[in-house]
């Protein structure tokens, strides 16, 4: 079935540094994706999203310039993170929908990611 | 390996009525469980929050239980509307987050 990979599944890096998520739809294209962000004991939370050929739409208090987000095919939505700092430690999460005819509409997400920031 | 199941798949029902979604995980591991709603097109909303040592949350006209020992979750909409209809997804965190299929809910005026 329909399969949304997300790379990489941990990550530790230093502060300063930036850091690359990639998400990649397997077995259907994708237009669209959503990221998000869930900090320890709170909820997740909608940071952007990612359009294939066009800018990505950001939600209120997510910084376009540290959060950058790259929808350069119809299958790959990359989130960087750049100059990571300590604060940025957190989960990350991704969703594509598959709106494909068979599909009716199902919404795939990958397994997340773990960033550490050192 | 969590395996999140909810049920029904896909629900209909008239305006005014109460209802109850079901979600439930294999593995009681976990440190929480979320409620999320998707409407066509766009990003999760966050509905619910219930952390593993609690037992529900409330929010208007939504109502989660969780029970970890049985590995079972509930969604209570009361007094539904139309504007309610969506799709309504659980999500348990472990080690990863896992989410179930979702549950496909109409609400006809």
């Amino acid at each position: 079935g329909a399969v949304v990979s997300q790379h990489p599944s941990r990550v530790i890096c230093k502060s300063g540094t930036s850091v690359k998520i990639e998400c990649r739809s397997l077995d259907f294209q994708a237009t669209t994706m959503f990221w998000y962000r869930q900090f320890p004991k709170q909820s997740l939370m909608l940071m952007a999203t990612s359009n294939e050929g066009s800018k990505a739409t950001y939600e209120q208090g997510v910084e376009k310039d540290k959060f950058l987000i790259n929808h350069a095919s119809l299958t790959l939505s990359t989130l960087t993170v750049t100059s990571a700092h300590p604060e940025d430690s957190s989960f990350y999460i991704c969703s594509a929908p598959d709106v494909s005819a068979h599909s009716g509409n199902t919404i795939y997400f990958g397994e997340g990611s773990w960033l550490t920031v050192v | 390996k969590q395996e999140v199941t909810q049920i029904p798949a896909a629900l209909s029902v008239p305006e005014g009525e109460n209802l109850v979604l079901n979600c439930s995980f294999t593995d009681s591991a976990i440190y929480n469980l979320q409620w999320f709603r998707q409407d066509p097109g766009k990003g999760l909303t966050s509905l619910l929050l219930i952390q593993s040592s609690q037992r529900e949350q409330t929010s208007g006209r939504l109502n989660a239980s969780l029970d970890k020992s049985s590995g079972r979750s509930t969604l209570y909409i009361a007094a539904s509307q139309p504007g309610d209809s969506a799709t309504y997804l659980c999500a348990v965190k472990g080690n990863m987050l896992t989410f179930g299929g979702g549950t496909r809910l109409m609400v006809k005026p």
